[in-house]
């Protein structure tokens, strides 16, 4: 499918805000996801945003829609050593996922 | 409630050996699709289906086959496996799309595959 971009990798201090951005290609995805991966794992869905939204709160993650310029974004707050793993960023094809390549974030102490 | 259960864990074949890879879930889903996972390549859609006697191709069909006789199954065949196929292999399954309820799609805990 066509590319979903994110940046490959992100450093923050412990109690830092992390940003993880993301672009998405198709305009019609009815939902948005960011999924976490741990090492040899598998993956773990954070939170969605479905399309008519623009921001949405769990907890510590804040997840920002600009439909205009097809862009999203995961904000953690408050990170921790635990939160080091690597994001997708995921767009609905109307039937599977097209992921990102994935940020790997590092979380320093 | 399992969710969406992937067997084996583990597997080595030797080039030219064939190999189904399970995947069952328990949440009477309708979506269903597989995936593999490369170093730096993100997750790629092998082939998906949205429903029982429903499969389709997605980016990366070549070389796998799937079936879903079931609604609760979907599994993934290797004709002939090839070294290029040595990757982490993930099945999802979702409801669909715009039920309420709609809580993304769950993945499996995955099948690591070596090809040799």
């Amino acid at each position: 499918g066509e590319d979903v971009e994110q940046s490959l990798f992100l450093s923050v201090r412990e109690g830092d805000s992390s940003v993880i951005n993301c672009t998405y290609t198709d305009s019609s995805s009815t939902y948005l996801y960011w999924y976490k991966q741990e090492p040899g794992a598998g993956l773990q869905l954070l939170t969605y945003i479905f399309s008519n939204m623009d921001m949405k709160q769990d907890q510590r993650l804040t997840v920002l829609l600009n439909k205009k310029d097809k862009h999203l974004s995961l904000r953690i707050a408050d990170t921790q050593t635990g939160d080091s793993a690597i994001y997708f960023c995921a767009e609905s094809t109307g039937y599977a996922l097209n992921f990102g390549k994935g940020t790997s974030l590092l979380v320093t102490p | 409630n399992a969710g969406v259960t992937q067997t084996p864990k583990f597997q080595v074949l030797k080039t030219g050996q064939s190999m189904t890879l399970q995947c069952a879930q328990d949440m009477n889903h309708e979506y269903m699709s597989w995936y593999r996972q490369d170093p730096g390549m993100g997750l790629r859609l092998i082939h998906y289906s949205v429903g029982a006697g429903i499969t389709d191709q997605g980016e990366v069909p070549n070389g796998y086959n799937v079936s879903r006789s079931t609604t609760e199954d979907f599994p993934l065949r290797l004709l002939s496996a090839a070294p290029s196929q040595t990757s982490v292999y993930f099945c999802a399954s979702s409801p669909t799309p715009g039920d309420r309820g709609h809580y993304g799609y769950t993945f499996g805990s995955g099948t690591r595959l070596t090809v040799v």
